[in-house]
């Protein structure tokens, strides 16, 4: 029973690479969330989706792609990346109420530690 | 006003003490309400729901005024696992009504 699942657990790169993550769940949730945790901040929505192909952006998108291909999976990419991107990245999903508003709990993985050099 | 506030502690107490957290919301529009636990370095997870009428499980009792628009986790019995620190979670409105909105969270050291 994985859950959500995050890749990878911890990265490193230089400034100016490019990455992806990957977040998997295997619960049919329809809502999928990026969120990034740095100390003193809380938890920060960068992008989210309510279905398969549909994505939106939160309250920190800039610097930040995502793509939702398949309803299990959603990937986060790091177009150019920068030292302010340093983070702990949680990746979360949800089921949807009422047909697009959804107010259920949402399932977190167990994080991407990312460090830019 | 920010969206979710909480008092960030910490709150040290000793094993078997009562502690309680509040956390106040800004939209009166508010529907779903959470509390989540994080241990350190680990990611959230879903502690309880908050129900209007308040609720109960086990140690820990959560209730919601809407008048005065605050939730609250009470734990009673503290145990040295109970150390971790507590998230307020509240459902967005207007455009992002589709989304949970997280306090930044109240640390709590259970000691021995």
């Amino acid at each position: 029973n994985a859950g959500v699942t995050q890749t990878p657990k911890f990265r490193v790169l230089k400034t100016g690479q490019s990455m992806t993550l990957l977040c998997a769940q295997d619960m049919n949730h329809e809502y999928m969330y990026w969120y990034r945790q740095d100390p003193g901040m809380g938890l920060r929505l960068i992008h989210y989706s309510v279905g398969e192909g549909t994505t939106a952006k939160g309250e920190v998108p800039d610097g930040y792609n995502v793509s939702r291909l398949k309803k299990q999976n959603f990937l986060l990419g790091l177009e150019s990346a920068a030292p302010s991107q340093t983070s702990v990245y949680f990746c979360a999903s949800s089921y949807s109420l009422r047909g697009g508003w959804s107010n259920q709990p949402q399932h977190f993985g167990d994080g991407t530690r990312l460090s830019i050099l | 006003r920010k969206e979710v506030e909480q008092d960030p502690g910490p709150f040290n107490v000793p094993e078997g003490a009562t502690v309680a957290f509040n956390c106040t919301y800004s939209n009166s529009a508010s529907q779903s309400f959470f509390w989540y636990r994080q241990d350190c370095r680990k990611e959230p997870k879903l502690l309880m729901s908050v129900y209007s009428s308040g609720n109960e499980d086990g140690r820990f009792t959560a209730q919601l005024n809407r008048a005065s628009q605050y939730i609250s986790l009470l734990i009673r019995d503290s145990k040295l696992s109970d150390s971790a620190t507590y998230l307020c979670v509240v459902n967005g409105y207007g455009g992002s009504q589709g989304n949970l909105i997280f306090g930044k969270g109240t640390k709590l050291s259970v000691k021995p």
